[in-house]
């Protein structure tokens, strides 16, 4: 069964540097792999996703990850954190099973940023 | 595309109490999956549709739970006999074909507190 974790569960950055929000996979197959941004009282929204193809992703708002197999990482950055970046991310591995995928979605347990002035 | 509606945003119960939630996918997706979000957690798959057929039910659905899609369009979540840990954030998403290949569209949720 595939399972995500997501070490840390609030990272605090100052405006203008580096975010890194980590993430780490269990799956006996090539997953598929999700990066969801929630902020208050809102549902989730995609950043970027992960299909097989490029192993670097980049996604909206300036984020990006990169999926490293030999580590079963899915980190997500982004170079210069902006106030606004300031919610919950979650990652989120996509079920596969014996026929095929489900499409349903696995989720770690999130990560609140903090970006302070 | 007027994205995902779920009703109503706020709930408030009592222990006891049954309560429907409802969530209108975006109109050409057919798959429409339901969540559960509990503080400080991500969201936990309760079950999905494909048009009106419900093809799978987590463990974390009782038999209190129920979940119906009428001619694949909207869905409910019913919870019957309310408990104070039903209490979470429900949340619906769409999407239009099975798969990672598709973006699930995720509704804003409704918040469920049961007294």
């Amino acid at each position: 069964a595939q399972s995500v974790t997501q070490l840390g569960s609030h990272v605090s950055v100052s405006e203008g540097a580096l975010v890194l929000l980590r993430c780490n996979y269990s799956s006996s197959v090539p997953p598929y792999l999700f990066w969801y941004v929630q902020y208050p009282n809102q549902g989730l929204q995609l950043l970027l996703k992960y299909t097989s193809a490029a192993t670097l992703v980049k996604g909206i708002n300036g984020f990006e990850a990169e999926f490293k197999k030999s580590e079963t990482s899915f980190h997500l950055t982004k170079p210069s954190a902006h106030m606004s970046d300031a919610a919950e991310y979650f990652c989120a591995v996509s079920e596969l099973h014996g026929s095929g995928n489900t499409g349903k979605l696995i989720f770690g347990q999130g990560t609140t940023l903090q970006v302070k002035p | 595309d007027t994205g995902v509606s779920q009703d109503p945003r706020h709930k408030i119960t009592k222990r006891g109490q049954n309560v429907t939630f409802r969530c209108d996918p975006i109109s050409e997706h057919n798959r429409l999956y339901w969540y559960r979000q509990t503080l400080g957690q991500g969201p936990e798959f309760l079950t999905y549709f494909q048009n009106e057929a419900q093809l799978e039910k987590s463990r974390l659905l009782s038999d209190r739970f129920s979940a119906e899609r009428p001619k694949g369009s909207f869905s409910t979540l019913e919870i019957q006999r309310t408990e104070q840990g039903d209490s979470a954030m429900y949340l619906c998403a769409s999407s239009r074909a099975p798969g990672p290949l598709y973006e699930q569209y995720f509704g804003p949720g409704t918040r469920l507190t049961v007294t």
